[in-house]
């Protein structure tokens, strides 16, 4: 069975900063992996995926994310941080191996994020 | 395009109630996939609709339910409420028929079980 782990629960970084977010997984074939962010009391949103081709995906917001599959890690990255990212940030992981894998996807347990100004 | 919506947005029950959510996915899209997210276990696959048929299911006792209408709308159920089921439960929409594509989510139902 799938799994992700998210080592960092949670991650203080300056405005302005740079920021690594670790995802790591845990699964046999090629991974679907995907990236969400979750503000306090909202839904999840989707800042990028990774299918195949080009292990450096780029996303919304200006976040990009590098698959490794020698580390079986898909880390999350942004230049330079803006208050406004402050959030809670899941790694997923989706599996292509047929009906007992339809719709679902496996998350992490969630790097939570603070920005100081 | 309009994005997942989900009703209610907020929900207070009482253990041994039921409860029913409900989702409509994006325009086009066919599958629906719930979630239950809480602060000790994180985000769980419940079950995934896709044209009217369960697919798929996760690992959660028989009180937890659901079914899609030919308008890809979903409900989820939950019945005799125990107090453990108080979460945030969240819906996912995808336009894709295979296994794997992109989830949209909708803002969520939070639901307390008093």
């Amino acid at each position: 069975a799938q799994s992700v782990t998210q080592p960092d629960i949670h991650i203080t970084v300056s405005e302005g900063a740079s920021l690594e977010l670790r995802c790591n997984y845990s699964y046999g074939a090629t991974p679907y992996l995907f990236w969400y962010v979750q503000s306090p009391g909202q839904g999840l949103q989707l800042l990028l995926k990774y299918f195949s081709g080009d292990t450096l995906v780029q996303g919304i917001k200006g976040f990009e994310a590098e698959f490794k599959r020698s580390q079986s890690s898909f880390n999350l990255r942004k230049p330079s941080v803006h208050w406004s990212d402050a959030a809670e940030y899941f790694c997923a992981v989706g599996a292509q191996i047929g009906g007992t894998s339809y719709g679902k996807l496996t998350f992490g347990q969630g790097t939570i994020l603070t920005v100081h100004p | 395009k309009a994005g997942v919506t989900q009703t209610p947005r907020y929900l207070i029950k009482t253990r041994g109630q039921q409860v029913t959510l409900s989702c409509s996915p994006i325009s086009g899209h066919r599958s629906v996939s719930w979630y239950q997210q809480t602060p000790g276990q994180g985000l769980q696959f419940l079950f995934e609709y896709f044209s009217e048929t369960q697919r798929n299911k996760g690992n959660f006792p028989g009180r937890f339910s659901g079914r899609q209408f030919s308008n890809s709308r979903s409900e989820m159920n939950v019945s005799t409420l125990e107090l453990g089921d108080s979460a945030l439960y969240l819906c996912a929409s995808s336009a894709g028929s295979s296994t794997v594509y992109e989830q949209y989510f909708g803002p969520g139902t939070r639901l307390t079980v008093t």
